[in-house]
């Protein structure tokens, strides 16, 4: 079955960067795109942007440009976002997603990674 | 960006009940909303997507309907396991946005 495995909790230092990971397994890496969600505690979702695994292309929210870096290495089948400058409103934990096309539904979800961004 | 509301933030249900969720969008996107739940320290989890196609897995009380700004999602018979946080998700346009969720507590 599909499934999409995260990286593990992180505590970081506000200034610095973090790359977490979405592993993915039971189908082939470059049917899927991979999308990453924000959800800070008690809020919503907010949708930082995708990869399409097989051409490497990108897509970012504008609100997440210069925040957020996402690749992909078709080899271990894992996507990576990396955050960088980080400070206390990137707290939060980060969902990868995977989806069919672009404008689909979100049909897979990793475990979410929570971020930690405390001195 | 397209603004979903989510109406209303809370709701209160007993077991058995039909409730329904709505989702108002602040301009036309057809079809293209899908409807999320989220339990407690869970991942969201697709249960519906383009406003009313099911998916495979999800259990046949939960039901979607609407287009253009109105959309509803409803569970038919509510039972424990459905208490969560309900998210609807618009992919007509870009950026694609998420309403900021309906909580269903039990009464």
């Amino acid at each position: 079955q599909v499934q999409l495995q995260q990286s593990g909790a992180e505590l970081v230092r506000p200034g610095t960067s973090v790359k977490v990971s979405c592993k993915a397994s039971g189908y082939a890496f470059t049917n899927y795109l991979i999308e990453w969600v924000k959800q800070r505690p008690g809020q919503g979702l907010e949708w930082i942007g995708v990869i399409n695994p097989g051409s490497g292309g990108t897509n970012y929210n504008e609100k997440f440009k210069g925040k957020a870096t996402l690749t992909a290495d078709k080899s271990s089948s894992t996507a990576y976002m990396q955050l960088s400058s980080l400070t206390s409103d990137d707290s939060a934990v980060y969902f990868c997603a995977g989806g069919n096309y672009a404008g689909s539904a979100m049909d897979y979800w990793g475990q979410g990674t929570s971020v930690t961004v405390s001195s | 960006d397209i603004l979903l509301t989510q109406s209303p933030a809370i709701l209160s249900v007993s077991p058995g009940e039909r409730v329904s969720f709505s989702c108002r969008a602040s301009q036309s996107i057809g079809t293209s909303i899908h409807w999320y739940q989220q339990r407690t320290n869970g991942s969201p989890r697709l249960l519906i997507k383009y406003a009313s196609e099911s998916i495979s897995g999800i259990p046949s009380r939960f039901s979607g309907s609407g287009s253009g700004t109105d959309f509803t999602l409803s569970i038919n018979s509510v039972e424990s396991e459905d208490i969560a946080d309900y998210y609807c998700q618009q992919s007509n346009s870009w950026p694609t946005t998420f309403g900021a969720g309906t909580k269903l507590e039990l009464k």
